[in-house]
């Protein structure tokens, strides 16, 4: 079967850095993602790893394990506009999306 | 980059009627669509896939006949919600895949928050 673990909720600091971790089981993978989600909007994309290593994308950077079914999402310099859910999806065999509960975000000044 | 577009963005309706909801593809054409349902505070609930030219594809537990899915063209997806209740009042999310992307990345609608009385 697959599972996608992530914590329910993390609290950081205006201007620090926080780093959220995704870890899964899975027999088949084809990347996984991760999604940002503002209260009572869809989810946007934030990034996609399908290979071992650190993608960065600004203030964003995603790391992937393969071997250790795990990823985190490492948010620098934050901002109050990044307080939102943090979704963690598994692409699966069959390209189908499995999905984490998610992280909540509290940035506090 | 690729956009999908849902509507309506809110909707209020009495138990008993039935609501449609809209998804386009507006710059690429989709061949799949996904249907979401997502309570306050949970994650995302996958509902169904919806199949251009086919029958969707329903998870389990989600009852077909409630929740009517049509995908007529290779831009348009709908939901219709019959006979809505008020344990049906949730934010629904439409997505689909753009084939030119090389990864699978999933494309939102803005979502559509059903509130039945």
């Amino acid at each position: 079967g697959q599972n996608i673990d992530q914590p329910t909720e993390m609290t950081a600091t205006e201007g620090a850095i926080v780093q959220i971790n995704c870890t899964y089981q899975t027999s088949g993978f084809n990347g996984l993602f991760w999604y940002q989600q503002h209260a009572g909007e869809a989810p946007t994309f934030l990034s996609y790893n399908v290979l071992d290593g650190l993608e960065e994308k600004g203030r964003f950077s995603s790391f992937l394990s393969r071997s250790k079914g795990y990823s985190y999402l490492l948010l620098k310099e934050l901002q109050m506009k990044d307080s939102a859910s943090y979704l963690c999806a598994l692409m699966d065999s069959n390209y189908q999306l499995i999905w984490g509960a998610g992280t909540k975000l509290i940035i506090k000044p | 980059g690729a956009v999908v577009s849902q509507h309506p963005s809110w909707v209020i309706c009495k138990s008993g009627t039935s609501v449609k909801i809209e998804c386009r593809s507006l710059d690429f054409q989709a061949t799949t669509m996904f249907w979401y349902r997502q309570f306050p505070k949970q994650s995302l609930m996958l509902m169904a896939t919806s199949n251009e030219g086919s029958k969707a594809t329903y998870e389990q537990g989600v009852e077909k006949d409630k929740f009517l899915i049509n995908h007529a063209s290779l831009t348009l997806s709908t939901l219709t919600v019959t006979s809505a209740h008020p344990e049906d009042s949730s934010f629904y999310i439409c997505s689909a895949r753009d084939p030119r992307a090389d990864s699978g990345e999933l494309f939102f609608g803005e979502g559509s928050r059903l509130t039945v009385l």
